[in-house]
């Protein structure tokens, strides 16, 4: 069973940050946050992971609250080909995840 | 080059046959995954193989079956088709989990299977 909630789905407009919430309030000190997407008829992509502190990449920003129950995907300037589903998976070791029904982000120009 | 390859991209088929998806990954990962994503887009875990040994298998009906000749291949033969097969299947591959890393998953594009 997935041990995150996300949102079914949100619209962002094209150029602006899209911040997608993920809540994990049963995560155990060991465990990471993963964020992946899937582009429509693609693979999932991974994008960032962090277990306390908030992380950055060329993708994106993964902000997790103090109490790590929670925390946020930072697209910064989203554009139509971010268009995707975006899965938040809680999991100890990376190497087996359980996917979610993950978020509907639709970019819109 | 493509680090995750998988053929064939769609594959349709009738009821009762036998098929094969094949899986490559030239990333030097030690472990390699199928998962299954159905109609209602959820993807799950089947299998897992570290180093051609199986280590995850998910309740997967005994008509699936996993073959690793070496570490950079996983392919996935399924018996008996049924309806409820029809799926797209997904290879995965992972660096084992280490300092540098937590074992992030690098997928191919996915094999579409029909059973008709």
């Amino acid at each position: 069973d997935a041990k995150t909630t996300q949102p079914p789905s949100m619209d962002c407009a094209e150029g602006r940050a899209a911040n997608l919430p993920c809540n994990h309030s049963t995560i155990s000190g060991n465990e990471y946050v993963y964020w992946y997407r899937q582009i429509h008829s693609q693979g999932p992509q991974y994008i960032i992971h962090g277990l306390k502190n908030n992380e950055t990449n060329e993708m994106a920003s993964l902000i997790i609250t103090e109490d790590r129950k929670s925390s946020t995907l930072i697209l910064p300037h989203a554009t139509l080909r971010d268009t995707a589903v975006y899965y938040c998976i809680v999991e100890r070791r990376g190497n087996k995840l359980v996917f979610g029904a993950g978020t509907i982000l639709r970019v819109k120009s | 080059d493509t680090a995750v390859s998988q053929t064939p991209k769609y594959l349709v088929t009738q009821m009762g046959n036998d098929k094969s998806i094949k899986c490559e990954q030239n990333l030097g990962h030690d472990t390699m995954y199928w998962y299954k994503q159905d109609s209602k887009k959820f993807l799950k875990i089947m299998f897992s193989y570290n180093n051609k040994e199986l280590i995850i298998n998910e309740t997967v009906p005994n008509r699936f079956s996993p073959k690793s000749p070496d570490k950079a291949h996983l392919n996935l033969h399924i018996n008996s088709l049924e309806l409820g097969d029809s799926a797209v299947y997904f290879c995965a591959s992972s660096q084992d989990p280490g300092v540098a890393n937590t074992g992030e998953l690098f997928f191919g594009e996915g094999s579409r299977l029909t059973v008709l």
